[in-house]
């Protein structure tokens, strides 16, 4: 969710296996929400994104899910690849500015 | 179409000295916007850029700066720097849509500033 701090949350999972990663927001006011992918020594890479007035949206191999009345969205990453390793973000969108989730760290396990 | 660009990637400062950051947006993209990322803090929100002028702004102090220029790249400048600045700072674009509508942020790689 929204919290920070050094040790961030993981999730191992074996390759080939289904990723859920899960996100809880609190900024009512965002309206767009979106999930980025940073891997080390690099910049947040956009994978999806999702308005407000929709509850689920399906990219190439990922589903983002956003449920309003509990503040929450997940990213489902179907059959996951080494290369999926990194750190996933959150972040709601209220008028151009993003406030991100404290990430969580995916290891795929070959 | 090339991506966020950012000069430099790496610098290293002391204390008291002042920084400024380069960022050139996506061909097209009029947006820009500046992030902190600290482990402690997380990916922190600074300030943003449209049209050469600042449309929201972070709560960071004001030795925190920027401008944007008519071409649409941006600078930030942080003054007397401490130790605490020393961050990965990363810059966004986006097209910024019509009437107000979050549009999609797409990140350059950064610069990694350490202040000693």
């Amino acid at each position: 969710g929204e919290s920070v701090g050094l040790h961030l949350p993981t999730l191992s999972v074996q390759e080939g296996d289904n990723s859920i990663i899960n996100c809880a927001y609190s900024n009512s006011a965002s309206d767009y929400f979106i999930w980025y992918k940073q891997e080390s020594g690099k910049g947040p890479q956009f994978i999806i994104d999702i308005r407000s007035n929709m509850d689920k949206r399906q990219g190439q191999r990922v589903t983002v899910l956003l449920n309003k009345t509990v503040k929450h969205l997940s990213l489902q990453i179907a059959a996951t690849q080494p290369g999926d390793s990194a750190v996933y973000f959150c972040a709601g969108d209220a008028g151009n500015m993003l406030t991100f989730g404290g990430g969580t760290r995916l290891m795929v396990k070959p | 179409k090339a991506g966020v660009t950012q000069t430099p990637r790496y610098l290293i400062k002391t204390r008291g000295q002042q920084v400024t950051l380069s960022c050139s947006p996506i061909s097209g993209h009029r947006s820009v916007s500046w992030y902190q990322q600290t482990p402690g803090q997380g990916l922190q929100f600074l300030f943003e850029y449209f049209s050469e002028t600042q449309r929201n702004k972070g709560n960071f102090p004001g030795r925190f700066s920027g401008r944007q220029f008519s071409n649409s790249r941006s600078e930030m400048n942080v003054s007397t720097l401490e130790l605490g600045d020393s961050a990965l700072y990363l810059c966004a674009s986006s097209l910024r849509l019509a009437g107000g509508q979050a549009d999609t942020q797409y990140f350059g790689p950064g610069t990694r500033l350490t202040v000693l």
